[in-house]
């Protein structure tokens, strides 16, 4: 089983939807993170926590809201989709210790038409 | 401001040897870290550099110089597996923020 589960795996909804994209780990790390992903913009940072009660904006924030349910368990919502947030996106999780690298999910196709 | 630089697209022959390069330019620097991604997939960690110098791992390594604000991956002995997108990114200060930026990647294709 993958340490990194990202739900659903594809998705195509229509504009003004609400969508929720699920990531949980059983990787034991303490940190997670949401990204996007677009062609010749490479993985821009939306959401990450360090903890449960620990949530921070990134990047591209706007649009976008997020919930740390469980140490295990952080959600991307769309409150209302709009066709340019339709991109690949990765859940990731760190250790947080120095040389540690962050682990990535293995993704959700968002398509907004 | 951020800036990380990697070339777009580059060609090699099965068995070469390719060379891909970042440079960067953040406002902090507490390490740098190269991925792979096969299209459509997760990117995986390949290597971390912190120091100046080389880091040996199998057919790949990397290299920094800080002060030059410069990295490169090194492939040997190129497979065709080998055929996938590599991401420089770097962490900046202070290291407890974990926050990665990424460069737009180099998709690297492997010919027969």
């Amino acid at each position: 089983d993958a340490d990194v589960t990202q739900t659903p795996r594809n998705r195509i909804t229509k504009t003004g939807k609400r969508i929720m994209l699920e990531c949980s780990q059983t990787k034991g790390h303490d940190r997670m993170y949401w990204y996007r992903q677009d062609p010749g913009l490479g993985l821009r940072l939306i959401y990450y926590s360090f903890d449960v009660k620990d949530i921070n904006k990134g990047e591209i924030s706007d649009g976008y809201s997020v919930s740390r349910q469980a140490q295990a368990k952080f959600s991307l919502s769309l409150e209302s989709a709009i066709p340019n947030q339709t991109a690949l996106y990765f859940c990731a999780t760190s250790a947080g210790q120095v040389a540690q690298p962050q682990h990535f999910g293995d993704g959700t196709r968002l398509s907004i038409l | 401001g951020q800036n990380i630089d990697q070339p777009t697209e580059m060609t090699a022959t099965e068995g070469a040897i390719v060379q891909i390069n970042c440079t960067y330019q953040t406002s902090g620097f507490n390490g740098l870290f190269w991925y792979q991604q096969h299209a459509g997939e997760a990117p995986t960690f390949l290597s971390y550099n912190v120091l100046d110098g080389l880091e040996e791992k199998g057919r790949f390594s990397s290299f920094l110089s800080r002060s030059k604000g410069y990295s490169y991956l090194l492939l040997k002995e190129l497979q065709m597996k080998d055929s996938a997108s590599y991401l420089c990114a770097v962490r900046e200060r202070p290291y407890n923020t974990d926050k990665l930026i990424f460069g737009t990647g180099t998709r690297l294709q492997v010919f027969p």
